[in-house]
């Protein structure tokens, strides 16, 4: 059983248009977060939701909106996309925002913009 | 967070011992030393992580020098499947919900 699963795992659309990431964790953690990799390869958080709160938001956008339903999913809402969202957006949970607790990842999904 | 230094790639023979080392001279008493692994196309996966004593789990060994201003990641028996960009993070205890990652090490296990 994946831990943490992503939908879709490739989405390519035209700029301007919005889309949605889904996470899900069956871990039964509370916390959750986004992260992005951008084309250097450098991963940097953007969001971490709480118990369905939202604790972080590392200056993202306002394009970008998460939506906590219950603890076992997060999902990302990107409108009006641009060029510069292309990237691989990573899902990850942990049992809380402990600092010894270590975070699990999904395998990602890979946004092209064109 | 205390920034860390890892060399940009490193070499290791299948079935020897890839030792991964890390700097971190600048940690502080609460910040825990953790490692991931990427392999390409896939999301971030977790190695472990310590305090101040060594620590041992089923994928590696993590020895931190007593100042606690180094580390090393130990892979015992290298596989080809362990060829990964080896990333080593020091968490503060102040913003510890995330994960700051950086260049990494890129550890290439050869037939």
């Amino acid at each position: 059983d994946t831990a943490v699963s992503q939908t879709p795992k490739y989405l390519v659309t035209q700029m301007g248009n919005d889309k949605s990431i889904k996470c899900e964790q069956n871990l039964g953690h509370d916390t959750m977060y986004w992260y992005k990799q951008d084309s250097k390869k450098f991963l940097k958080i953007m969001f971490s939701y709480n118990n369905k709160e939202l604790i972080i938001n590392e200056t993202v956008p306002n394009r970008f909106s998460p939506k906590s339903p219950d603890k076992a999913h997060l999902n990302l809402h990107i409108n009006s996309l641009e060029l510069g969202d292309s990237a691989v957006y990573f899902c990850a949970s942990s049992q809380d925002l402990g600092i010894s607790q270590p975070q699990h990842f999904g395998d990602g999904t890979r946004l092209s913009i064109l | 967070d205390a920034k860390t230094t890892q060399p940009p790639s490193m070499d290791c023979a299948e079935g020897r011992a890839a030792n991964l080392p890390c700097n971190h001279s600048t940690i502080s008493g609460n910040e825990y030393v953790y490692w991931y692994r990427q392999i390409h196309s896939q999301g971030p996966q977790y190695i472990i992580h310590g305090l101040k004593n060594n620590e041992t789990n089923e994928m590696a060994s993590l020895i931190i020098t007593e100042d606690r201003k180094s580390s090393t990641l130990i892979l015992p028996h290298a596989t080809l499947r362990d060829t990964a960009v080896y990333y080593c993070i020091v968490r503060n205890g102040g913003s510890n919900y995330k994960l700051t990652f950086g260049k990494g090490t890129l550890l290439t296990v050869n037939p």
